[in-house]
C-alpha cells in the first residue's frame, strides 16, 4: 500500500535560520505528492504540490522537488520566519483511488524570534 | 475561494449521545468529501469518502453503522457519531474537492469532540 514517512519532530529554529523537512513515500503507480500545514487552531492548507517527477512545487518562500529516483519530495525554506511555526504535513495523492490523501505523521516546526 | 466550514468547531456530549458535524463548501460544488480523525501528536487518518447522492465509502476498521455520514447536497455533508463513548473524543476533519481539481482538497477547520 501507499506510505509517507516524515522526520521525527519537533523541530526548533531561530528566525532566518534554513529548513528543510525530510519527506519519503512508497506508492504504486505515479502519485501526486503535496506539502499541507497546520497553523494553530486552524485547519490544513495546501502549501504546494507537485504532479509528476521533476517537477517542483514552490509557494510562500517554501520548495520542494518531486524526486522519483529517491522517491522523496523534502521541503526547503532558505529563511524562516516566526509566522512559519505549525505543523506541517507531507502527503500523495492516488490518481487510482479517488484521489486519496495518504498522509506523513507531521512535524512541528517551531521559529523563535 | 474554495472555503469549507465544519460546526460545530467543538462539542462535549455525554456518552451515549449522538453528535452530528456539519461540512459546508461555502462557494463552490464539492464533488467529493472526506472524512478524517486526528488524534493527538498524529496524522489523519481516513474514515470515508462520499460522493453526493450515494452512499459513503468507508476505510477499513472504521464502523459504517457508529460513523454515519450523509452527503445529501452538493454544498453538504454531515457525520453523525451514534452512541458516542469516551474512545470516540478526538478531532475530526472533513475536506471536498471539487470538479476538476480533483487532486485537490480543501479542507474544513475541524471539529473537537470530547466524549464525557
Amino acid at each position: 500500500g501507499n506510505s509517507v514517512t516524515q522526520m521525527e519532530g519537533p523541530v526548533t529554529l531561530s528566525e532566518e535560520a534554513f529548513l528543510t523537512i525530510n519527506c519519503t513515500y512508497t506508492a504504486t503507480g505515479y502519485p501526486s505528492l503535496f506539502w499541507y500545514v497546520q497553523y494553530p487552531g486552524e485547519g490544513l492548507q495546501l502549501l504546494l504540490k507537485a504532479t509528476k517527477a521533476d517537477d517542483k512545487g514552490s509557494n510562500k518562500g517554501f520548495e520542494a522537488t518531486y524526486r522519483k529516483e529517491t522517491t522523496s519530495f523534502h521541503l526547503e525554506k532558505g529563511s524562516v520566519q516566526v509566522s512559519d511555526s505549525a505543523v506541517y504535513f507531507c502527503a500523495l495523492s492516488d490518481p487510482g483511488a479517488n484521489s486519496k490523501l495518504t498522509f506523513g505523521k507531521g512535524i512541528t516546526l517551531s521559529v523563535r524570534p | 475561494g474554495a472555503v469549507v466550514s465544519q460546526h460545530p468547531s467543538w462539542v462535549i456530549c455525554k456518552s451515549g449521545t449522538s453528535v452530528k458535524i456539519e461540512c459546508r463548501s461555502l462557494d463552490f460544488q464539492a464533488t467529493t468529501m472526506f472524512w478524517y480523525r486526528q488524534f493527538p501528536k498524529q496524522s489523519l487518518m481516513l474514515m470515508a469518502t462520499s460522493n453526493e447522492g450515494s452512499k459513503a465509502t468507508y476505510e477499513q476498521g472504521v464502523e459504517k453503522d457508529k460513523f454515519l455520514i450523509n452527503h445529501a447536497s452538493l454544498t453538504l455533508s454531515t457525520l453523525t457519531v451514534t452512541s458516542a463513548h469516551p474512545e470516540d473524543s478526538s478531532f475530526y476533519i472533513c475536506s471536498a474537492t471539487r470538479a476538476g481539481l480533483a487532486e485537490t482538497q480543501y479542507f474544513g477547520p475541524g471539529t473537537r469532540l470530547l466524549v464525557l
